[in-house]
């Protein structure tokens, strides 16, 4: 069964510092691998997209990271601010035509100062 | 350029109730996506179109109804609410040119 899962389920950290957040999945054949923020009452805005071949990808302090052999990604967060408070989700798609992707729980992320 | 709108935003429906979510877009894409989400779940695809007159089942498509008349709108329907239906509705599109979805806002649907 295609599946994605996400740890931890919930962080909360001091602004400024980083943190990574994992992903796991086991969707095959894979396409690719996106993660999204969503904001508390709004809908999921993309971060970041890997295809298979991409090992890392980056978006201002949000870096992606991409194990295919492993099927695992992360998202590391630098320097993290308060408006960094959210809930990231990684969505895996798979290779059948049109609309197969495959949502995780998400984690909330919550930055205090 | 107003991205991907819903309405309404909030509704409260009694069990048996029927009622129409309304997605648009201004962006001129070919694929349109109902999800709900639901404490502890992820996102679940209701139905999707892959163009003006065509919808397809998703993962969880029962209880709901679609019509996809024009482009840049997809209705999402329900006939007849149930309480399992209470959850927030997403309305999601794409370039068939991209696979990066652009998200609406919510409706967050409670039903008594």
């Amino acid at each position: 069964k295609n599946q994605v899962e996400q740890s931890p389920q919930s962080l909360i950290i001091l602004e400024g510092k980083n943190c990574t957040l994992q992903c796991n999945y086991t969707v095959s054949p894979f396409s690719n691998l996106r993660w999204y923020k969503q904001d508390t009452g709004r809908g999921p805005v993309s971060l970041t997209i890997m295809t298979f071949s991409e090992n890392t990808k980056s978006n201002g302090r949000y870096t992606a990271t991409l194990d295919a052999d492993t099927k695992q990604s992360s998202l590391h967060i630098t320097a993290s601010q308060l408006s960094d408070s959210a809930s990231y989700i990684c969505v895996v798609s798979g290779q059948q035509a049109g609309t197969a992707l495959i949502f995780g729980k998400g984690t909330t992320l919550s930055v205090s100062s | 350029n107003a991205g991907v709108t819903q309405t309404p935003k909030f509704r409260v429906l009694k069990t048996g109730q029927s009622m129409t979510l309304l997605c648009a877009q201004d962006m001129n894409h070919e694929y349109m996506y109902w999800y709900r989400q639901d404490p502890g779940m992820g996102l679940r695809l209701i139905h999707y179109s892959v163009g003006e007159g065509t919808t397809a089942k998703g993962e969880v498509p029962d209880g709901y109804n679609v019509s996809r008349l024009k482009k840049q709108n997809f209705l999402l329907g329900l006939e007849s609410a149930a309480p399992s239906q209470t959850s927030v509705y997403f309305c999601a599109s794409r370039s068939q040119n991209t696979d990066t979805q652009y998200f609406g806002p919510g409706t967050r649907l409670t039903v008594l």
